[in-house]
């Protein structure tokens, strides 16, 4: 079966520094892959999309397939992203989510 | 942008009771809808893919009889907890896919608090 996992349940920098929320997948097929966000009392939103290669709000992600990864960076972290980070599979339709990382950037 | 709410934003209720909860899409059409129940600090479990017009499809455990899920129109989908107990208490949120969007996006609603007393 489908499986994300999130090993990172906190993760805490200071402002300015690189960070890096982990996500790694389990799927046998061609898989499509998302990262949400969800800031203080505020509802789930697509942050991006795997298929897109963007870069949103300074945040990229890269598909590897070999290590069945899709990392979500960010090469100078500000207050403002401070936020519970998803990590989704969509297989069919459906999202899988990962367990979730809470980042806090500290000033 | 495409906005989906919710409807009521939190709920108490007594054990033995049941408590509906409407989904709406607020500026476009959604076919399908989901319904995911978040526990705290959890992540979201997907409960069932809502269609408009035909019956709801339910993931591995999710009980149907419990869980009433209808989509009578392509902007809302309600969901009912049957006999609430405090088992069920839980965050539930839904989600609108919007198949027009491109490409197909998921919107999700702020979520429904639900407290069985």
């Amino acid at each position: 079966a489908q499986r994300v996992t999130q090993p990172e349940k906190l993760l805490s920098v200071f402002k300015g520094a690189p960070v890096e929320l982990k996500c790694n997948y389990s799927y046998s097929g061609s898989p499509e892959l998302f990262w949400y966000v969800q800031y203080s009392r505020q509802r789930l939103q697509l942050l991006l999309r795997h298929i897109s290669r963007e870069s949103i709000k300074g945040f990229t992600a890269d598909l590897n397939k070999g290590e069945t990864s899709f990392h979500l960076k960010k090469p100078f972290a500000q207050e403002e992203d401070s936020a519970m980070y998803y990590c989704a599979l969509k297989i069919y339709g459906k999202l899988t989510f990962g367990q979730g990382t809470i980042l806090t950037v500290h000033p | 942008g495409a906005v989906v709410s919710q409807h009521p934003s939190w709920v108490i209720c007594k054990s033995g009771t049941s408590v509906k909860i409407e989904c709406r899409s607020l500026d476009f059409q959604a076919t399908t809808m989901f319904w995911y129940r978040q526990f705290p600090k959890q992540s979201l479990m997907l409960m069932a893919t809502s269609n408009e017009g035909s019956k709801a499809t339910y993931e591995q455990g999710v009980e149907k009889d419990k869980f009433l899920i209808n989509h009578a129109s392509l902007t809302l989908s309600t969901l009912t907890v049957t006999s609430a107990h405090p088992e069920d208490s839980s965050f539930y949120i839904c989600s609108a896919r919007d198949l027009a969007g491109v490409p197909d996006t998921q919107y999700f609603g702020p979520g429904t608090r639900l407290t069985v007393l």
